[in-house]
């Protein structure tokens, strides 16, 4: 069965950097496109960023762009998000997503989240 | 950006009640609309995708409807197990694909 494992959980400073990973197995990870998603504290779902299956092409969300890096590594079935310049309102849960095999982009596994608190 | 706005914020219903939940577009997204429900301390799970065709495992139940800006996920009859926050989200014009605030779900 599908499995998306996120790790680099932390509690950094402002202006900080941290790498997320996310691991994934029982599918075909090179043929899906893969995505980033958040959620705040007590907030709602943000899209964050999508990667395509052979990381031709990138696109962000108008609140990461040129702050985080979406890439991966077709070779370990790894997803990753770097994140530089972290600012607190970059605090959530970090989900990393799959799109339904049709390659419409509806997310049907998703991660279990991993934390990242920005504070001072 | 295309803005989705979700209604009620709240809902506090009995077992066996109707739940209807709105999400109205900013702009027509034809049928490109999902609904996902998200339990507390759990991942957002997949309900609805295309306006009306249920994901796999779910409910029947669970249903939706509408097109264009305005959707309906309709829970024919509350469960316990229902309890939770529902999120529409679109993916006809992206980047960014976006969700909408969230609607609460909530037994009496």
């Amino acid at each position: 069965q599908v499995h998306l494992v996120e790790s680099g959980a932390g509690v950094v400073r402002p202006g900080s950097t941290l790498r997320l990973s996310c691991a994934a197995s029982g599918f075909n990870f090179s043929s899906f496109s893969m995505h980033w998603v958040r959620q705040g504290p007590g907030k709602g779902l943000e899209w964050l960023a999508v990667i395509s299956h052979d990381d031709g092409k990138k696109y962000y969300a108008d609140s990461v762009r040129g702050r985080f890096t979406v890439s991966r590594d077709n070779s370990k079935s790894t997803l990753y998000l770097q994140m530089n310049s972290l600012r607190p309102d970059d605090t959530a849960v970090y989900y990393c997503v799959r799109h339904l095999p049709s390659g419409n982009y509806y997310f049907d596994f998703w991660g279990q989240g991993t934390l990242v608190t920005v504070s001072s | 950006e295309i803005v989705l706005t979700q209604s009620p914020a709240t809902l506090s219903l009995s077992p066996g009640e109707r739940a209807t939940l709105s999400c109205r577009a900013s702009q027509s997204v034809t049928n490109s609309l999902a609904w996902y429900q998200q339990k507390p301390g759990q991942a957002p799970r997949l309900l609805i995708y295309d306006a009306s065709t249920r994901a796999t495992g779910i409910p029947a139940r669970f249903s939706g409807s509408g097109s264009g800006t305005d959707f309906t996920l309709t829970i024919s009859s509350l469960e316990p197990e229902d309890v939770a926050v529902y999120y529409c989200q679109q993916r006809y014009y992206w980047p960014p694909l976006t969700f909408g605030g969230g609607t609460k779900v909530e037994i009496k």
